[in-house]
Protein backbone atom coordinates (compact mmCIF):
# COMPACT_ATOMS: atom_id res chain seq x y z
CA UNK A 1 0.00 0.00 0.00
CA UNK A 2 1.05 3.81 -0.64
CA UNK A 3 0.37 6.89 1.23
CA UNK A 4 1.80 10.44 1.61
CA UNK A 5 2.32 12.33 4.23
CA UNK A 6 2.99 16.44 3.91
CA UNK A 7 4.68 18.03 6.77
CA UNK A 8 3.48 21.59 7.10
CA UNK A 9 0.04 22.20 6.03
CA UNK A 10 1.00 25.93 5.65
CA UNK A 11 4.02 27.76 4.65
CA UNK A 12 4.98 30.78 4.30
CA UNK A 13 7.82 32.16 2.45
CA UNK A 14 9.36 36.04 1.64
CA UNK A 15 9.47 36.85 -2.04
CA UNK A 16 12.97 35.79 -3.26
CA UNK A 17 13.42 33.59 -0.84
CA UNK A 18 13.84 29.45 -0.75
CA UNK A 19 10.83 27.75 -0.73
CA UNK A 20 10.77 24.07 0.76
CA UNK A 21 7.64 22.05 0.53
CA UNK A 22 8.02 18.97 2.34
CA UNK A 23 6.82 15.25 1.42
CA UNK A 24 7.56 11.57 2.76
CA UNK A 25 5.61 8.25 1.18
CA UNK A 26 5.55 4.91 2.30
CA UNK A 27 5.17 2.78 -0.08
CA UNK A 28 5.70 -1.16 -0.50
CA UNK A 29 7.14 -1.30 -3.94
CA UNK A 30 9.14 1.01 -5.80
CA UNK A 31 6.94 4.08 -5.84
CA UNK A 32 6.19 6.74 -8.44
CA UNK A 33 5.69 10.17 -7.14
CA UNK A 34 4.63 13.33 -8.35
CA UNK A 35 3.47 16.97 -7.28
CA UNK A 36 1.02 18.26 -8.31
CA UNK A 37 -0.22 22.52 -7.82
CA UNK A 38 -3.39 23.93 -7.38
CA UNK A 39 -4.26 27.86 -8.14
CA UNK A 40 -7.33 28.95 -7.05
CA UNK A 41 -10.48 28.16 -8.50
CA UNK A 42 -8.26 25.86 -10.93
CA UNK A 43 -7.82 21.86 -10.62
CA UNK A 44 -4.57 20.36 -10.03
CA UNK A 45 -1.24 20.90 -12.39
CA UNK A 46 1.47 18.58 -12.87
CA UNK A 47 4.37 20.08 -11.47
CA UNK A 48 6.57 17.39 -11.69
CA UNK A 49 7.39 13.59 -11.50
CA UNK A 50 9.48 10.92 -10.49
CA UNK A 51 9.23 7.46 -11.63
CA UNK A 52 13.08 5.88 -12.42
CA UNK A 53 16.40 6.93 -13.45
CA UNK A 54 17.54 10.51 -11.91
CA UNK A 55 16.81 11.32 -8.53
CA UNK A 56 16.53 14.82 -9.04
CA UNK A 57 13.43 15.92 -11.29
CA UNK A 58 12.64 19.25 -12.84
CA UNK A 59 9.71 20.54 -13.71
CA UNK A 60 8.05 23.75 -14.57
CA UNK A 61 7.95 26.89 -13.16
CA UNK A 62 11.50 26.45 -11.47
CA UNK A 63 10.59 23.83 -9.17
CA UNK A 64 12.66 20.64 -8.61
CA UNK A 65 12.27 17.76 -6.41
CA UNK A 66 14.73 15.39 -4.98
CA UNK A 67 13.81 11.21 -4.33
CA UNK A 68 15.78 9.92 -1.56
CA UNK A 69 14.98 6.45 -1.08
CA UNK A 70 16.88 6.31 2.07
CA UNK A 71 14.77 9.07 3.85
CA UNK A 72 11.70 7.73 2.08
CA UNK A 73 11.08 11.70 0.89
CA UNK A 74 10.31 13.99 -2.15
CA UNK A 75 10.73 17.41 -0.98
CA UNK A 76 9.45 20.13 -3.44
CA UNK A 77 12.45 23.08 -3.79
CA UNK A 78 12.62 26.10 -5.74
CA UNK A 79 15.55 28.45 -5.20
CA UNK A 80 13.53 32.08 -4.78
CA UNK A 81 10.07 32.36 -4.64
CA UNK A 82 7.70 34.63 -7.29
CA UNK A 83 4.47 35.98 -6.07
CA UNK A 84 2.86 34.20 -8.40
CA UNK A 85 3.73 30.66 -6.34
CA UNK A 86 1.35 31.33 -4.12
CA UNK A 87 -0.60 28.15 -4.00
CA UNK A 88 -1.79 24.93 -2.77
CA UNK A 89 0.59 22.19 -3.41
CA UNK A 90 0.29 18.38 -3.30
CA UNK A 91 2.83 15.14 -3.36
CA UNK A 92 1.00 12.29 -4.73
CA UNK A 93 2.40 8.78 -4.95
CA UNK A 94 1.30 5.92 -7.14
CA UNK A 95 2.60 2.04 -7.28
CA UNK A 96 3.91 1.29 -10.68
CA UNK A 97 0.35 0.22 -12.32
CA UNK A 98 -0.88 3.80 -12.02
CA UNK A 99 -4.36 2.00 -10.26
CA UNK A 100 -3.27 3.03 -6.84
CA UNK A 101 -2.67 6.64 -6.86
CA UNK A 102 -2.26 8.98 -3.25
CA UNK A 103 -2.35 12.39 -2.63
CA UNK A 104 -1.15 14.11 0.26
CA UNK A 105 -3.43 16.40 2.26
CA UNK A 106 -2.13 19.33 0.34
CA UNK A 107 0.38 22.38 1.41
CA UNK A 108 -0.56 26.16 1.34
CA UNK A 109 1.94 28.48 0.61
CA UNK A 110 1.84 32.05 1.28
CA UNK A 111 4.46 34.32 -0.52
CA UNK A 112 4.93 37.40 1.69
CA UNK A 113 5.91 40.64 -0.28
CA UNK B 1 -8.33 25.12 -20.45
CA UNK B 2 -7.26 21.80 -19.72
CA UNK B 3 -9.43 19.85 -22.04
CA UNK B 4 -11.16 18.34 -19.21
CA UNK B 5 -14.60 19.89 -18.84
CA UNK B 6 -16.75 19.84 -16.04
CA UNK B 7 -19.97 21.34 -15.33
CA UNK B 8 -22.02 22.76 -13.49
CA UNK B 9 -19.20 25.12 -11.85
CA UNK B 10 -21.33 25.28 -9.24
CA UNK B 11 -24.89 23.99 -7.49
CA UNK B 12 -26.28 24.91 -4.65
CA UNK B 13 -28.92 22.61 -2.98
CA UNK B 14 -30.86 21.30 0.21
CA UNK B 15 -30.15 18.45 2.21
CA UNK B 16 -31.85 15.13 0.61
CA UNK B 17 -31.48 16.44 -2.95
CA UNK B 18 -29.88 14.55 -5.42
CA UNK B 19 -27.58 16.45 -7.93
CA UNK B 20 -25.45 14.78 -11.49
CA UNK B 21 -22.53 16.51 -11.79
CA UNK B 22 -20.88 15.82 -15.43
CA UNK B 23 -17.28 15.32 -16.79
CA UNK B 24 -16.27 15.35 -20.18
CA UNK B 25 -12.61 13.74 -20.79
CA UNK B 26 -9.70 15.56 -22.68
CA UNK B 27 -9.91 13.93 -26.50
CA UNK B 28 -8.47 10.63 -26.96
CA UNK B 29 -8.56 9.72 -22.64
CA UNK B 30 -10.32 6.63 -22.23
CA UNK B 31 -10.03 6.84 -18.34
CA UNK B 32 -11.92 9.26 -15.98
CA UNK B 33 -11.47 10.09 -12.20
CA UNK B 34 -13.65 11.46 -9.75
CA UNK B 35 -12.02 12.88 -6.56
CA UNK B 36 -13.42 15.01 -3.59
CA UNK B 37 -11.88 17.77 -2.09
CA UNK B 38 -12.75 19.27 0.81
CA UNK B 39 -10.91 20.95 3.63
CA UNK B 40 -11.01 18.44 6.43
CA UNK B 41 -10.67 15.19 4.43
CA UNK B 42 -8.27 16.56 1.63
CA UNK B 43 -8.27 15.10 -1.72
CA UNK B 44 -9.87 12.07 -1.53
CA UNK B 45 -10.20 9.66 -4.71
CA UNK B 46 -13.73 8.27 -5.71
CA UNK B 47 -13.45 5.93 -8.15
CA UNK B 48 -12.34 5.95 -11.56
CA UNK B 49 -14.05 4.02 -14.87
CA UNK B 50 -11.67 3.01 -17.86
CA UNK B 51 -13.60 2.86 -21.42
CA UNK B 52 -16.96 2.48 -19.94
CA UNK B 53 -16.31 0.25 -17.05
CA UNK B 54 -15.35 1.30 -13.55
CA UNK B 55 -12.06 0.07 -12.90
CA UNK B 56 -11.11 1.24 -9.24
CA UNK B 57 -13.25 2.39 -6.17
CA UNK B 58 -11.96 4.83 -3.34
CA UNK B 59 -13.44 6.12 -0.39
CA UNK B 60 -17.17 6.33 -2.32
CA UNK B 61 -20.10 6.15 -0.23
CA UNK B 62 -23.06 4.22 -0.78
CA UNK B 63 -25.45 7.63 -1.84
CA UNK B 64 -23.01 8.21 -4.66
CA UNK B 65 -22.95 6.43 -7.88
CA UNK B 66 -21.31 7.24 -11.29
CA UNK B 67 -20.96 5.78 -14.83
CA UNK B 68 -18.85 6.74 -18.03
CA UNK B 69 -21.49 6.22 -21.02
CA UNK B 70 -19.89 5.19 -24.79
CA UNK B 71 -19.09 8.60 -25.52
CA UNK B 72 -16.85 8.58 -22.47
CA UNK B 73 -18.44 11.30 -20.87
CA UNK B 74 -19.02 10.39 -17.22
CA UNK B 75 -21.88 11.69 -14.36
CA UNK B 76 -21.06 11.48 -10.67
CA UNK B 77 -24.67 10.96 -9.01
CA UNK B 78 -25.03 12.33 -5.45
CA UNK B 79 -28.07 11.66 -3.46
CA UNK B 80 -29.63 12.24 -0.18
CA UNK B 81 -27.70 15.00 0.48
CA UNK B 82 -25.76 15.92 3.54
CA UNK B 83 -24.34 18.95 4.93
CA UNK B 84 -21.17 17.04 5.18
CA UNK B 85 -21.13 16.60 1.26
CA UNK B 86 -20.29 20.14 0.69
CA UNK B 87 -16.68 20.10 -1.40
CA UNK B 88 -15.47 20.40 -4.78
CA UNK B 89 -15.70 17.86 -7.07
CA UNK B 90 -12.90 17.10 -9.45
CA UNK B 91 -12.90 14.94 -12.28
CA UNK B 92 -9.57 13.67 -14.35
CA UNK B 93 -8.86 11.67 -17.05
CA UNK B 94 -6.02 10.36 -18.79
CA UNK B 95 -5.71 7.92 -21.32
CA UNK B 96 -5.17 4.97 -19.16
CA UNK B 97 -3.14 4.01 -16.51
CA UNK B 98 0.74 3.90 -17.39
CA UNK B 99 -0.33 7.48 -19.46
CA UNK B 100 -1.19 8.20 -15.80
CA UNK B 101 2.16 7.34 -14.45
CA UNK B 102 3.74 9.54 -17.41
CA UNK B 103 2.17 12.19 -17.64
CA UNK B 104 -0.06 12.77 -14.61
CA UNK B 105 -3.67 12.95 -14.08
CA UNK B 106 -5.24 16.28 -16.27
CA UNK B 107 -7.94 17.75 -14.02
CA UNK B 108 -11.04 20.13 -14.74
CA UNK B 109 -11.83 22.76 -12.69
CA UNK B 110 -14.69 21.35 -10.70
CA UNK B 111 -17.99 21.65 -9.64
CA UNK B 112 -18.28 23.49 -6.22
CA UNK B 113 -21.23 21.47 -4.48
CA UNK B 114 -22.76 23.49 -1.67
CA UNK B 115 -25.64 21.70 0.80
CA UNK B 116 -27.64 23.66 2.55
Amino acid sequence: AQSVTQLGSHVSVSEGALVLLRCNYSSSVPPYLFWYVQYPNQGLQLLLKYTTGATLVKGINGFEAEFKKSETSFHLTKPSAHMSDAAEYFCAVSDPTGNQFYFGTGTSLTVIP
Amino acid sequence: DSGVTQTPKHLITATGQRVTLRCSPRSGDLSVYWYQQSLDQGLQFLIQYYNGEERAKGNILERFSAQQFPDLHSELNLSSLELGDSALYFCASSVGSRDLLLSGYTFGSGTRLTVV
